[in-house]
């Protein structure tokens, strides 16, 4: 079946950097376009960045532009979120999607926490 | 930017009853409309996308309707496991790439 399993998450201080991974199994990575969406504590959900297919379009939303780059590797069936000058307001568990129709399967998540 | 409003924030329903949550989109999404179930601890599950079109494995109980800036989600018969936070999601797949959810509502045991 389908396993979405993120990993990378942890405290770091405020202007500081984390990388967090997505480990994708029981799909082929390279059917899908990939997202990564994110929930700060007591709020909703926020879409972050996605990834096509091929890794040849990318977007990300206004509030990590800049700081936040998405990428994959088909290969080894894997995404990643490089995520540089962190914020509080960064602070959140970071989820992996795969986006189909249009978030059809999603990861548990790894919380990041930004704080001095 | 697109934003959705959701409501109620809190609904409050007895099991076996039926439940309903609107969502509402600043402009028009057309049916570029998803609503998700989200437990503590839990992934998110995708519930309803296209408005009204459940997805893989989700019950008949589940269902979704609206177009352009009005939506529901409708759960006909309250069980246990459907108490948890709903969000809707708006997506537009064609530029500008864009994608909001609302605020949430939380549905809860009366």
């Amino acid at each position: 079946q389908v396993q979405l399993v993120e990993s990378g998450g942890g405290l770091v201080q405020p202007g500081g950097s984390l990388r967090l991974s997505c480990a994708a199994s029981g799909f082929t990575l390279s059917d899908y376009y990939m997202s990564w969406v994110r929930q700060a504590p007591g709020k909703g959900l926020e879409w972050v960045s996605h990834i096509s297919s091929s890794g040849g379009t990318i977007y990300y939303a206004d509030s990590v532009k800049g700081r936040f780059t998405i990428s994959r590797d088909n290969a080894k069936n894997s995404l990643s979120l490089q995520m540089n000058s962190l914020r509080a307001v960064d602070t959140a568990v970071y989820y992996c999607a795969r986006s189909y129709n249009p978030f059809d399967s999603w990861g548990q998540g790894t919380l990041v926490t930004v704080s001095s | 930017e697109i934003v959705m409003t959701q409501s109620p924030a809190t609904l409050s329903v007895s099991p076996g009853e039926r439940a309903t949550l609107s969502c509402r989109a600043s402009q028009s999404v057309s049916s570029n409309l998803a609503w998700y179930q989200h437990k503590p601890g839990q992934a998110p599950r995708l519930l309803i996308y296209g408005a009204s079109t459940r997805a893989t494995g989700i019950p008949a109980r589940f269902s979704g309707s609206g177009s352009g800036t009005e939506f529901t989600l409708t759960i006909s018969s309250l069980q246990s496991e459907d108490f948890a936070v709903y969000y809707c999601q708006q997506y537009n797949p064609w530029p500008p790439f864009t994608i909001t959810f609302g605020q949430g509502t939380r549905l809860e045991i009366k």
